[in-house]
C-alpha cells in the first residue's frame, strides 16, 4: 500500500519556465515532507522540506507547497535550468524521523 | 568531507550466496538507514538504528541482517542471495532531531543471478 505518490512519472520542461511536480499522499499522521533529487549513479541528495504546520516553504528556485486538507504537496522549480534534469522523489516521515516513505519519482528533463 | 560512504560499489552473486554491505558516516549521526531502490518505485527502508546499540525492521526486512557494529558503521547483510534482491541499496544517516538533513551514500548496486 503505497502511502506516497507521484502519478507523473516524467516532465518535460522548457528552460527558464517552471517545473511544477506533484506528490499525493495518504497518511494523515504524516508530519514532514522532503523532496530530494538524484543522478543517475548517485545517492539522493536533499533540496527542500516543509513540515506539516507550514503551507510554503521557499528555498532560492525552489518551493514547495503543502495543501494538508487535500494532502498533497507540490514542487515548483523557477526558472528551471538544464542541471536540474534528474529524478525527484517525494518522501514523507511520520511516526520516527528518518523512516522516510517515498514516491515513485518523476524524471525532469529540461530543454533549452 | 565523505559523509556517507558505502562498499562494495558494485556486486554480482550467485543465488544462494552470502554478502554483507558495509556503510559508514563519519557527520556522528545517530541513526542510519537501509533502503532498496527497485525500477518504477520509490526507496523502500529495509531495516534501520536509532541509535547505536539498537536496530529495527522496515517496511522489507525479508531477507535481510543487519547489525549497528558502532556509531559509524551500519552493515546490511544477505545470507542467502535470492533474484528478488537484485536492487540499488543505499544507506542513509540523520541525526537524532527531527527536520534535520537526511544524508544518503551513493548507492550498491547487487545483482544476484
Amino acid at each position: 500500500d503505497q502511502q506516497v505518490k507521484q502519478n507523473s512519472p516524467s516532465l518535460s520542461v522548457q528552460e527558464g519556465r517552471i517545473s511544477i511536480l506533484n506528490c499525493d499522499y495518504t497518511n494523515s499522521m504524516f508530519d514532514y515532507f522532503l523532496w530530494y533529487k538524484k543522478y543517475p549513479a548517485e545517492g539522493p541528495t536533499f533540496l527542500i522540506s516543509i513540515s506539516s504546520i507550514k503551507d510554503k516553504n521557499e528555498d532560492g528556485r525552489f518551493t514547495v507547497f503543502l495543501n494538508k486538507s487535500a494532502k498533497h504537496l507540490s514542487l515548483h522549480i523557477v526558472p528551471s535550468q538544464p542541471g536540474d534534469s534528474a529524478v525527484y522523489f517525494c518522501a514523507a516521515s511520520g511516526d520516527s524521523w528518518g523512516k522516510l516513505q517515498f514516491g515513485a519519482g518523476t524524471q525532469v528533463v529540461v530543454t533549452p | 568531507n565523505a559523509g556517507v560512504t558505502q562498499t562494495p560499489k558494485f556486486q554480482v552473486l550467485k543465488t544462494g550466496q552470502s554478502m554483507t554491505l558495509q556503510c559508514a558516516q563519519d557527520m556522528n549521526h545517530n541513526s542510519m538507514y537501509w533502503y532498496r531502490q527497485d525500477p518504477g518505485m520509490g526507496l523502500r527502508l529495509i531495516y534501520y538504528s536509532a541509535s547505536e546499540g539498537t536496530t529495527d525492521k522496515g517496511e522489507v526486512p525479508n531477507g535481510y541482517n543487519v547489525s549497528r557494529l558502532n556509531k559509524r558503521e551500519f552493515s546490511l547483510r544477505l545470507e542467502s542471495a535470492a533474484p528478488s534482491q537484485t536492487s540499488v541499496y543505499f544507506c542513509a544517516s540523520t541525526p537524532l532531531n527531527p527536520g534535520n538533513t537526511i544524508y544518503f551514500g551513493e548507492g550498491s548496486w547487487l545483482t544476484v543471478v
